[in-house]
């Protein structure tokens, strides 16, 4: 696609439920990132993906949070268990390379946990 | 730790006006430097960035910055803001390997007319 596409837009979901959010990089791009915004913050880095493999995954606050790229192209970030200090943007980047090029965002996907 | 710091949270100039964001950084490396910008309901925008060469770079809408090592700062400029420019706006180091970015807490510019 011409950007970086994130789906669900908005997610509304209830204390304790499991929920995925959806990230589809531009086409041929090797590197994604999943950042996090909570409400007056600037986003904060969760996981890093190289190709299929997870790079750097330092920044997933806790067991809760799992992030899958299978085919080195879609990315699915899934939270159990969800708590309402889950609510934030979650933002999806995409780069053509590992190192320090161009990142890509895509808009986010608001979550709230009520 | 790395960690970028934007001393300002809150800037209101007038359309015209000149404008100057600050950006102070930590980073045990080259520091590789962005500006973003976010507009409601809008993703984060490429400004520009400062990998190396000349510490005075240019961007798009009109935007520069200056990378000044000795003062560990990266500080956004613009001489006449337009009411487009209202936003936020975020400073990040990036790291050279893995290309993960740390973003500042941003900086509101509204725009008075």
């Amino acid at each position: 696609g011409a950007g970086v596409s994130q789906t669900p837009s908005n997610k509304v979901t209830e204390k304790g439920k499991y929920v995925e959010l959806r990230c589809d990089p531009i086409s041929g791009h090797t590197a994604l990132y999943w950042y996090r915004q909570s409400l007056g913050q600037g986003p904060e880095f969760l996981i890093y993906f190289q190709g299929t493999g997870a790079a750097d995954d330092s920044g997933l606050p806790n067991d809760r949070f799992f992030a899958v790229r299978p085919e080195g192209s879609v990315s699915t970030l899934k939270i159990q268990r969800t708590e309402r200090g889950d609510s934030a943007v979650y933002l999806c980047a995409s780069s053509s390379g590992g190192g320090i090029t161009e990142a890509f965002f895509g808009q986010g996907t608001r979550l709230t946990v009520v | 730790a790395q960690s970028v710091t934007q001393p300002d949270i809150h800037i209101t100039v007038s359309e015209g006006a000149s404008l100057e964001l600050r950006c102070n950084y930590s980073y045990g490396a080259t520091p590789y430097l962005f500006w973003y910008v976010q507009s409601p309901g809008q993703g984060l925008q490429l400004l520009l960035k400062y990998f190396s060469g000349d510490t005075l770079v240019q961007g798009i809408k009109g935007f520069e910055a200056e990378f000044k090592r000795s003062q560990s700062s990266f500080n956004l400029r613009k001489p006449s803001v337009h009411w487009s420019d209202a936003a936020e706006y975020f400073c990040a180091v990036g790291a050279s390997n893995t290309g993960k970015l740390i973003f500042g807490q941003g900086t509101t510019l509204q725009v008075k007319p």
